[in-house]
């Protein structure tokens, strides 16, 4: 069974580093992309950015280019999204989703699994 | 890139159909067959239940459709059940490796 597992809850103040996680199991984490998405409170869906962790090819969405990192460890199945310093405007849920396909074309928008999600509070 | 257009809301009584309608340009939508289709109840994780326009994954009923022409791709959910009621998402590829969302849309059954 295909398994993301998310880091837990987090409350930061506006500045703040934060790298949350996303840990793949019962598939080939390697040969599939992982895609990061967020929802602020009450809004829509919002994409972030994918990676393919076999060689750590990463594709962000201009809206988030620079304002966070996508990296991923495949010795562990892991995918990540980091800020080096959170604003108030980054509280939001953010999911990891894995897309079946290994070519980016499909897989930039077909997500078969997706993580409980990890909510992200930032308030001084 | 620009999000998708979708309707803020749609309804329908149970047993009815509804189809919510999502609309892009040439750039996304219109330019490739990779569109999906996302629901989402409320406090749970987004659900594939359409991609590459047409196909349904496993275990999604059949009641659940996908459709594009041109620049617009709809969802049509036939014989409509309480369980449905949810928001709805679109999504397409959006060239350069990236993807888009739609602004979703609020399925209320009556």
């Amino acid at each position: 069974e295909v398994q993301l597992v998310q880091s837990g809850a987090e409350v930061k103040k506006p500045g703040e580093s934060l790298k949350i996680s996303c840990q793949g199991s019962g598939y080939s984490f390697t040969t599939s992309w992982i895609g990061w998405v967020r929802q602020m409170p009450g809004k829509g869906l919002e994409w972030m950015g994918i990676i393919f962790p076999d060689d750590s090819d990463t594709i962000y969405s201009p809206s988030f280019q620079g304002q966070v990192t996508i990296s991923a460890d495949k010795s562990i199945s892991t995918a990540y999204l980091q800020w080096s310093s959170l604003r108030a405007s980054d509280t939001a849920m953010y999911y990891c989703a894995r897309s079946p396909y290994r070519g980016a074309f499909a897989a930039s928008c077909t997500f078969d699994n997706w993580g409980q999600g990890t909510l992200v509070a930032v308030s001084s | 890139q620009s999000a998708l257009t979708q309707p803020p809301s749609a309804s329908g009584s149970p047993g009815q159909s509804v189809t919510i309608s999502c609309t892009g340009t040439s750039s996304d939508v219109g330019g490739y067959n990779y569109v999906s289709w996302y629901q989402q109840h409320p406090g749970k994780a987004p659900r594939l239940m359409i991609y590459e326009v047409t196909k349904r994954p496993s275990g999604v009923p059949d009641r659940f459709s996908g459709s594009k022409s041109g620049s617009t791709a709809s969802l049509t959910v036939s014989g409509l059940q309480a369980e449905d009621e949810a928001d709805y998402y679109c999504a397409s590829y959006a060239g350069g490796h990236m993807g888009v969302f739609g602004t979703g849309t609020k399925v209320t059954v009556l």
